[in-house]
């Protein structure tokens, strides 16, 4: 079976901090790692992900993640959070297999303060 | 940029009914998915759809629950007699190829009452 904790349910930084939201996974073989994030009233937009490669993967709106095996972790960082960054984060893993479905975290919701 | 949709933002039914949620996916996306949150719960795979058949379900689509593509744009997903466990934010989701990420509609919330 496959799953992921995201430890914290909150997390509040101040605007032009650097922003980080953990996550660990848990799955059989080599994990495909992707962050979701949601704001009110519409779907969860895709992020980034991680495949294969380079540990440091860059997606959009300057978010970053970088992919630790041994810790089993994909923590995602935004090295100067905006205000408009508040949202709610989840992270999600399948199987590097020919395996369909997405497990995800419980979600994280990140408050940026001006 | 090309999004997914679905019908209705918000659907209320009396238990017992039959409800259609409506998806239209990324046009060229090729691999389709339902997911489910329940309130306050961690959003929930339900069954994906490839090449006009389910590729994977999980153990919640049971035979309640059907998917169908019933043109060349439009994917649903039908509950045949709901119950109130079922009321939940419904998301359709599309892929390009099984290992590409997933694209997600802004969902349905489904009422049973």
């Amino acid at each position: 079976a496959q799953s992921v904790a995201q430890p914290e349910d909150q997390v509040n930084v101040a605007e032009g901090n650097p922003l980080t939201v953990k996550c660990t996974y848990s799955v059989s073989g080599n994990p495909y790692l992707f962050w979701y994030v949601q704001y009110p009233n519409r779907g969860l937009q895709f992020l980034l992900k991680y495949i294969t490669g380079d540990n440091l993967v860059k997606g959009s709106y300057g978010f970053e993640a970088e992919f630790n095996k041994s810790q089993t972790s994909f923590h995602l960082k935004k090295p100067s959070a905006l205000v408009s960054d508040s949202a709610l984060y989840f992270c999600a893993v399948r199987a590097f297999s020919n395996d369909y479905k997405l497990s995800f975290g419980a979600g994280t919701t990140v408050t940026v303060r001006a | 940029e090309p999004e997914v949709t679905q019908t209705p933002s918000h659907q209320v039914t009396q238990m017992g009914q039959e409800v259609i949620l409506r998806c239209v996916p990324i046009s060229n996306h090729l691999y389709f998915y339902w997911y489910r949150q329940i309130l306050g719960q961690k959003v929930e795979f339900l069954v994906s759809f490839y090449n006009n058949e389910i590729s994977e379900k999980s153990e919640i689509f049971d035979d309640q629950f059907s998917v169908e593509r019933p043109d060349g744009s439009n994917f649903t997903l039908k509950i045949r007699s709901t119950k109130l466990e079922d009321s939940a934010m419904y998301f359709c989701a599309s892929s390009e190829n099984w290992d590409y990420e997933q694209y997600f509609g802004p969902g349905t919330r489904l009422t049973v009452t």
